[in-house]
């Protein structure tokens, strides 16, 4: 079965600071990997997702097949980053997508 | 366009009692998704629909029915409210799986006492 997994409930990094959020996820087919964040007050939302390879915010995410993992990156975190972030996999077959348990990000000024 | 929108806000329950939570979109969308948020779970899909007129079961959905009469609307309903129930309740929406990007509501708040 498709698992997501977020190691890290709650993230704390000093604004300037490199940031990493880890997701890693348990697929045997190929997936697609999602970034949703939810902002304080405001509602989920899609971030980026790998098939694009984009980077959104300063953020990028490289899918790493062979480590099953999405891990989301920035160089340089902004105290508007702080926000709840969710890692998410679609699979190949017929069935919604499937969310990690989510990281709260704290960006200290 | 208002997108995904959710009725009510917030509500109290008290245990025993029902109630529906109306989730509302205006973007012809044909898959809507209900899920419960909670500290440290995250988000729990309850039930989805593909179409107007069809429902299926998601990772957490003893307690919960689902109708979508209409293709702008999914209803969640709880016939018999429990404190395990007590959650956020988000609803989304998308054009498709394959296109896979969900559009969220502002979510709706449950106590049940």
């Amino acid at each position: 079965a498709q698992r997501v997994t977020q190691p890290e409930k709650l993230l704390s990094v000093f604004k300037g600071a490199p940031v990493e959020l880890k997701c890693n996820y348990s697929y045997s087919g190929s997936p697609e990997l999602f970034w949703y964040v939810q902002y304080s007050r405001q509602r989920l939302q899609l971030l980026l997702r790998h098939i694009s390879r984009e980077s959104i915010k300063g953020f990028t995410a490289d899918l790493n097949k062979g480590e099953t993992s999405f891990h989301l990156k920035k160089p340089f975190a902004q105290e508007e980053d702080s926000a709840m972030y969710y890692c998410a996999l679609l699979n190949s077959g017929n069935t919604p997508l499937v969310f990690g348990k989510g990281t709260r990000l704290s960006v200290i000024a | 366009n208002a997108g995904v929108t959710q009725t009510p806000k917030f509500r109290v329950l008290k245990t025993g009692q029902s109630m529906t939570l109306l989730c509302a979109q205006d973007m012809n969308h044909e898959y809507m998704y209900w899920y419960r948020q909670d500290p440290g779970m995250g988000l729990r899909l309850i039930h989805y629909s593909v179409g107007e007129g069809t429902t299926a079961k998601g990772e957490v959905p003893d307690g919960y029915n689902v109708s979508r009469l209409k293709k702008q609307n999914f209803l969640l309903g709880l016939e018999s409210a429990a404190p395990s129930q007590t959650s956020v309740y988000f609803c989304a929406s998308s054009p498709s799986y394959s296109y896979n990007e969900q559009f969220f509501g502002p979510g709706t708040r449950l106590t049940v006492l």
